[in-house]
């Protein structure tokens, strides 16, 4: 059975701080989403990783990839209140056709 | 540009009443999925659409659950009867048709949720 299992699934960070959050998988992934979703609304994209060892950086935000882990990383920099949020990874497993596997979610505090 | 468009946002029936929700997806996007997002859980694809076709529907509980999508472009999913378990959010997503690579990001919609009483 595949899995895809996020940690921690709640986080209350403090304005400022840095953060991990992980995602791992429990089979060969040939990409891997990250997404936000604010409360009451839809998932927004933020990164999509397509290799091993690929790096994307958008703002405070920087996700990673290793495939031979299994694992991908959302680092947060000096959190600000904005990124407050509940961030889900993905996995498309290889040969399974734009089917997405989401992970249980992050949910993500930022206190002043 | 558009996003993609869900109606209704809420929805609130008893149970065994039927329930339709409607997704016209991005302009120029040939895929259409639909999820389900129960509460504190991640999306769960339901069925994917390559045009007309359903090309994957192995997660619908099909004695229940209907969707079409008659003309390649908006789509409807239906649940007949609802029963209190399918409370939830039903999200639709498009993505445009390529050969790979980032082009293949999902695009979500609002989403409706759902309450059966």
């Amino acid at each position: 059975e595949l899995k895809v299992e996020q940690n921690p699934l709640f986080l209350s960070m403090q304005e400022g701080k840095n953060y991990t959050i992980y995602c791992n998988y429990s089979t060969t992934s040939d990409r891997l989403y990250w997404y936000r979703q604010d409360p009451g609304k839809s998932l927004e994209s933020l990164f999509v990783l397509l290799s091993n060892g690929a790096v994307k950086q958008e703002g405070r935000l920087m996700a990673s990839l290793d495939t031979k882990a299994r694992l991908s990383t959302l680092h947060i920099t000096a959190a600000v209140h904005d990124l407050s949020a509940t961030y889900f990874c993905a996995i498309r497993k290889t040969g399974s056709a734009r089917q997405l596997t989401f992970g249980s979610g992050t949910q993500l505090t930022v206190l002043p | 540009e558009a996003g993609v468009v869900q109606s209704p946002r809420y929805k609130i029936i008893e149970k065994k009443q039927p329930v339709a929700f409607w997704c016209n997806p991005i302009s120029g996007h040939n895929t259409l999925y639909w999820y389900r997002q129960n509460l504190g859980q991640g999306p769960e694809l339901l069925i994917r659409y390559e045009n007309e076709e359903a090309v994957d529907d192995s997660q619908l509980p099909k004695d229940r659950f209907s969707a079409e999508r008659l003309k390649g472009v908006d789509s409807t999913l239906k649940i007949q009867p609802a029963e209190l378990g399918d409370s939830a959010v039903y999200l639709c997503a498009s993505s445009p048709w390529t050969s790979g690579g980032a082009q293949e990001t999902q695009y979500f919609g609002p989403g409706t949720r759902l309450l059966v009483l």
